[in-house]
């Protein structure tokens, strides 16, 4: 079956320490996308990556980092930088940016800093 | 930053009750807009992409319209049932600077009591 798959479900993290969240798509996408939700927010765009090799800060980018060096795979890193790490994060594909194409999301990471 | 607005944030229906929600959106620019169901525990699934002004799309006991010159979309559910309960998100696409990713309102939660 075709899907995106995000791991862990859920992670704790000490303060001070860089955590990597994984996203993986098989459904040969080529848009990923990483979304962060907080309690009575919305999803708020961190990162995303059109193609292989290239990827743009959203609205909340400042302690994040992103790779994709492979076409399936957009891991997000959550730096000591990131004040308020504590939150849901959801990965996303769609077919390409600029078609108004649905997206597909994983299940989401649930991230606590202790 | 572009704005997303949903109305009701929640909502509490009896089973049997149709409801309709509210998604306004930014009626410049526009390329496309998603409705997105999201259920406990679950990844959102895409229930409708429009792209037309006076667009209606129909799915079961669940339909929206659009509106995008005064920039609103709505959702119907009729005869709501327990399975319906869920939040309901809208996501805006514009062209230009949004570059083509998915900007998303807070969702409206629906509850449906058997």
């Amino acid at each position: 079956d075709g899907g995106i798959t995000q791991s862990p479900k859920y992670l704790f993290r000490k303060e001070g320490q860089n955590v990597t969240l994984s996203c993986e798509q098989n459904l040969n996408h080529d848009a990923m996308y990483w979304y962060r939700q907080d309690p009575g927010q919305g999803l708020r765009l961190i990162y995303y990556s059109q193609i292989v090799n290239d990827f743009q800060k959203g609205d909340i980018a400042e302690g994040y980092s992103v790779s994709r060096e492979k076409k399936e795979s957009f891991p997000l890193t959550v730096t000591s930088a990131q004040k308020n790490p504590t939150a849901f994060y959801l990965c996303a594909s769609t077919y390409k940016t600029g078609t108004g194409s649905e997206a597909f999301f994983g299940q989401g990471t649930r991230l606590t800093v202790v | 930053i572009l704005n997303v607005e949903q109305s009701p944030q929640s909502l509490h229906v009896q089973e049997g009750d149709s409801t309709n929600f509210t998604c306004s959106f930014p009626s410049s620019n526009f390329y496309a807009l998603h409705w997105y169901r999201w259920e406990t525990a679950k990844s959102p699934e895409a229930l409708f992409v429009m792209t037309l002004n006076g667009d209606e799309k129909k799915k079961g006991r669940i339909s929206a319209t659009l509106n995008t010159k005064e920039g609103y979309s709505y959702l119907y559910i009729k005869g709501s049932q327990p399975e319906d309960s869920a939040t309901y998100l809208c996501a805006f696409i514009g062209y230009g600077g949004s570059q083509g990713n998915l900007i998303f309102g807070k969702g409206t939660k629906l509850s449906v009591k058997p």
